[in-house]
């Protein structure tokens, strides 16, 4: 069965401390990864997809395939970083998405 | 800003009444997307299309109802048969081998 997971509901720690929010995922096939991440009061945004390998806003995700996990990280967490965090994966060729049931970020001053 | 418009923002329910949740683009997207959230449990996917005039049921269809007439538009119905509607309702859209771009949202409460 195709599933996201993410273990942790809330994710709590102070400005200047390292953050991983963690994704585990099962797919047959090559999957193709994001992560999307909803402000307060703002509509739900990509932040990263795995084939980019980019870091945007600091963030960065790398796709590991044998331990099946596309874990968030950023080194230093900001105030503004609080929000809740969401992986999905694209289910086959419909584009459809499978989210995760989601992480709050807490970035405490 | 533009690309993808749910209408309204919050709505109101009443038993035994169907609503229908508005969702337009204009960034020419063939496919389209609707997803529930709510607390704890992530987005689910509700119904989705590919193209006008088609489109399959998600994981959570039961109670629910759309039509595709027209590429920018994709209305989602919350019949009475929705027997647990209360919740946050994502319209977003894609173009092929791009993510998808979702709306503000609409908040459906129950009276």
């Amino acid at each position: 069965a195709q599933r996201v997971t993410q273990p942790e509901k809330l994710l709590s720690v102070f400005k200047g401390a390292p953050v991983e929010l963690k994704c585990n995922y099962s797919y047959s096939g090559s999957p193709e990864l994001f992560w999307y991440v909803q402000y307060s009061r703002q509509r739900l945004q990509l932040l990263l997809r795995h084939i980019s390998r980019e870091s945007i806003k600091g963030f960065t995700a790398d796709l590991n395939k044998g331990e099946t996990s596309f874990h968030l990280k950023k080194p230093f967490a900001q105030e503004e970083d609080s929000a809740m965090y969401y992986c999905a994966l694209i289910s086959g060729n419909t584009g459809k998405l499978i989210f995760g049931q989601g992480t709050t970020l807490q970035v405490k001053p | 800003d533009g690309g993808i418009t749910q209408s309204p923002k919050y709505l109101f329910r009443k038993e035994g009444q169907n609503v229908t949740l508005s969702c337009e683009q204009n960034l020419n997207h063939d496919a389209m997307y609707w997803y529930r959230q709510d607390p704890g449990q992530g987005l689910r996917l509700i119904y989705y299309s590919q193209i006008v005039n088609d489109f399959q049921k998600g994981d959570i269809a039961e109670g629910y109802s759309v039509s595709r007439e027209k590429k920018e538009s994709f209305p989602l119905t919350v019949t009475s048969a929705q027997k647990n509607p209360t919740a946050f309702y994502l319209c977003a859209s894609r173009d092929r081998h791009q993510p998808q771009h979702f709306g503000d949202g609409t908040r459906l409460s129950i009276l």
